[in-house]
């Protein structure tokens, strides 16, 4: 079965800084990989998602996560962290069944703290 | 840009009775997911529906639960005498079967007292 590993419940960058969010991820077959965002009171909002084309992949709000097979990891980057990136974000794998339904599998979540 | 929607917000139940969250998915879409975040854990996946009826479900999901799309617009979780432990946010999700990205709600933040 697929899973996902986050490093560290929370990370605190300064406004400005690199933001540095690890998923490490575990699959028998490729997988396909997503970044959720989660903002105080809301729901799961999608960052980006890997589905086995290019494996660097460009999402909203300036995010970017690189898919490396060598290391089974799917790292989420910005260069410059804003006030508004508070928020926790969520490292999915998609599941697929061998109905061929899909599930999201979801990591136990990175909070991410911005300082001025 | 169209969104999944989940009423109420809130939802505050006394143990026992029965609870009925309700969800509107994205129009176009045919799979319709439960999802459950009890406080400071994981979202974990609860059920899919497509086709009006359960594809998949996890051991989570036993006989207190039920899903149903009443009226072609709504899809709707039930929970038939709720436990303390029933306590999470419950989040309904929908997507299309050509983008495999699944779009969710804001969540119903269910509380068993």
């Amino acid at each position: 079965a697929q899973s996902v590993t986050q490093l560290g419940s929370h990370v605190s960058v300064s406004e400005g800084a690199l933001v540095l969010l690890r998923c490490n991820y575990s699959s028998s077959v490729p997988p396909y990989l997503f970044w959720y965002v989660q903002y105080p009171n809301q729901g799961l909002q999608l960052l980006l998602k890997y589905t086995s084309a290019a494996t660097l992949v460009k999402g909203i709000n300036g995010f970017e996560a690189e898919f490396k097979k060598s290391e089974t990891s799917f790292h989420l980057t910005k260069p410059s962290a804003h006030m508004s990136d508070a928020a926790e974000y969520f490292c999915a794998v998609d599941q697929t069944m061998n109905t061929g339904f899909q599930k999201l599998v979801f990591g136990t979540g990175t909070r991410l703290l911005v300082s001025p | 840009e169209p969104e999944v929607t989940q009423t109420p917000s809130h939802q505050v139940t006394q143990m026992g009775q029965e609870v009925i969250l309700r969800c509107v998915p994205i129009s176009n879409h045919l799979y319709f997911y439960w999802y459950r975040q009890i406080l400071g854990q994981k979202v974990e996946f609860l059920v899919s529906f497509y086709n009006n009826e359960i594809s998949e479900k996890s051991e989570i999901f036993d006989d207190q639960f039920s899903v149903e799309r009443p009226d072609g617009s709504n899809f709707t979780l039930k929970i038939r005498s709720t436990k303390l432990e029933d306590s999470a946010m419950y989040f309904c999700a929908s997507s299309e079967p050509s983008t495999r990205v699944q779009h969710f709600g804001d969540g119903t933040r269910l509380s068993i007292l």
